[in-house]
């Protein structure tokens, strides 16, 4: 069963940093792209960031750019986003989600599946 | 950025009922749209992606059809678990964006 499983949400204040990680089983990590997907509670999906399979390409949202870090760990099966500068307006829940999800066939970037996601509250 | 409009932003229906949900892109996405159900408290699952193909496991009365900037998600016959929420996703470019979102809510 393809599972992906985030941690490391919580509360932290404004200015204060976090690092979140998303663990990936049941498929093999090294042959995907990945994202990070948020959603502010009570509001819609937002894109955050995603990486290539082998860590070359990162692409961010503007919100984010040089605040947040995507990485992953092939060897550990694990994506991370490091956030910094944190803001009230990052507070969302933070999914997980394995990306160009459909083998075969040129879709770009879509998300399928995802995790069950990771609470950050940024407030003071 | 391409803007990702949904109409409308929540509708009531019965089950049985035929469902059309509708999505603008604000750019030629060609067929790079993607369609996703959210119920509360979960992650989204993916129903619909590049416009018309039916992601495995999803039940056939979920169909999608459209091009360029106008998309539709159809249900053909709600069932009691189709109520949630429903986004459509642009994966033509990055930043990837998202429609508001549809509420469907029973009557």
């Amino acid at each position: 069963e393809v599972q992906l499983v985030e941690s490391g949400g919580g509360l932290v204040q404004p200015g204060g940093s976090l690092r979140l990680s998303c663990v990936a089983s049941g498929f093999i990590f090294s042959n995907y792209w990945m994202s990070w997907v948020r959603q502010a509670p009570g509001k819609g999906l937002e894109w955050v960031a995603h990486i290539k399979e082998d860590g070359s390409e990162k692409k961010y949202v503007d919100a984010v750019k040089g605040r947040f870090t995507i990485s992953r760990d092939n060897g550990k099966n694990a994506l991370y986003l490091e956030m910094n500068s944190l803001r009230a307006e990052d507070t969302a829940v933070y999914y997980c989600a394995r990306d160009k999800a459909i083998v075969g066939v040129n879709t770009g970037s879509l998300f399928d599946p995802w995790g069950q996601g990771t609470l950050v509250s940024v407030s003071s | 950025d391409i803007q990702m409009t949904q109409s409308p932003s929540s509708l009531s229906a019965s089950v049985g009922d035929r469902v059309t949900i509708t999505c603008r892109a604000s750019h030629n996405i060609i067929n790079y749209l993607n369609w996703y159900q959210q119920k509360p408290g979960k992650a989204p699952k993916l129903l619909i992606y590049v416009a018309s193909s039916l992601q495995s496991g999803v039940p056939s009365r979920f169909s999608g059809s459209g091009s360029e900037t106008d998309f539709t998600l159809t249900i053909s016959s709600l069932q009691p678990e189709d109520f949630a929420t429903y986004y459509c996703q642009q994966s033509y470019m990055t930043p990837l964006t998202f429609g508001g979102g549809t509420k469907v809510e029973i009557k």
